[in-house]
C-alpha cells in the first residue's frame, strides 16, 4: 500500500541553524499538508500546499518558515532559523482529492538545542 | 470554527472489555469526522471516518463510531480491547466543507489495556 514518507526520523540541531524537514507524498496526491506536534500538546496545523503556492497557513507559519516541491516528489519543509520552541514532531500529509482521506507520514523528531 | 473535545485525556480498561473513548465536536455545517490513532513512535494512522453517509462507521481493527448529531457527538467504541489497542486517539474534524482543507486535531485520549 502506498504511504507517505518522511526523512529524516529524528534531527537535532543547535538554536539558529536551518533545517529541512523532508517529505515524499503518495504519487497521485495533490494536497499536501505540514502538521506539528509538541510533547504533551495536540497535532496543531501549520500550512496546506495545492498547485505549487501555499492555500493556507497558520499563525504559526512565519517568515521562519518555507515550504518547497522542488521536484514533483519531495514536499519540504524549512525552518530558517530555528528557536527552542520548534522542538516538536512534524508530520506531513498528502490528500488525493478534496473528497479523500489526508495520509500522514510517520513524523520527524525535531530537537533544537 | 470547527473543534473537537476529547472528554477524556486517559481511559484505563483490561482485556476483552469494551472500549468508548469520549468526542464532542462543534461546527457550523454537516463535518467531516475521523479518528486517528498513534502507536508509540509511530505515525498517524487512520482508524475511520464519517462524511455524512451511515451515522455508524466501522473501522479498523473493530473500532466504530457513531455520529450523533442530536448530541454533537462522535464516540469511538470496541466491544474488546486488546493488548495492541493501547495507544493514543485523536478524534479529528475537517475544518472545511469539502475535506481539502485543515484538519483540527483535539487534545488526545491516551488509552492503556491492562491484562
Amino acid at each position: 500500500e502506498p504511504e507517505v514518507t518522511q526523512t529524516p526520523s529524528h534531527q537535532v540541531t543547535q538554536m539558529g541553524q536551518e533545517v529541512i524537514l523532508r517529505c515524499v507524498p503518495i504519487s497521485n496526491h495533490l494536497y499536501f499538508y505540514w502538521y506539528r506536534q509538541i510533547l504533551g500538546q495536540k497535532v496543531e496545523f501549520l500550512v496546506s500546499f495545492y498547485n505549487n503556492e501555499i492555500s493556507e497557513k497558520s499563525e504559526i507559519f512565519d517568515d521562519q518558515f518555507s515550504v518547497e516541491r522542488p521536484d514533483g516528489s519531495n514536499f519540504t519543509l524549512k525552518i530558517r532559523s530555528t528557536k527552542l520552541e520548534d522542538s516538536a514532531m512534524y508530520f506531513c500529509a498528502s490528500l488525493q482529492g478534496i473528497q479523500e482521506t489526508q495520509y500522514f507520514g510517520p513524523g520527524t523528531r525535531l530537537l533544537v538545542l | 470554527a470547527q473543534s473537537v473535545t476529547q472528554l477524556d485525556s486517559h481511559v484505563s480498561v483490561s482485556e476483552g472489555t469494551p472500549v468508548l473513548l469520549r468526542c464532542n465536536y462543534s461546527s457550523s455545517y454537516s463535518p467531516s469526522l475521523f479518528w486517528y490513532v498513534q502507536h508509540p513512535n509511530k505515525g498517524l494512522q487512520l482508524l475511520l471516518k464519517y462524511t455524512s453517509a451511515a451515522t455508524l462507521v466501522k473501522g479498523i481493527n473493530g473500532f466504530e463510531a457513531e455520529f450523533k448529531k442530536s448530541e454533537t457527538s462522535f464516540h469511538l467504541t470496541k466491544p474488546s480491547a486488546h493488548m495492541s489497542d493501547a495507544a493514543e486517539y485523536f478524534c479529528v474534524v475537517s475544518a472545511t466543507y469539502n475535506q481539502g482543507g485543515k484538519l483540527i486535531f483535539g487534545q488526545g485520549t491516551e488509552l492503556s489495556v491492562k491484562p
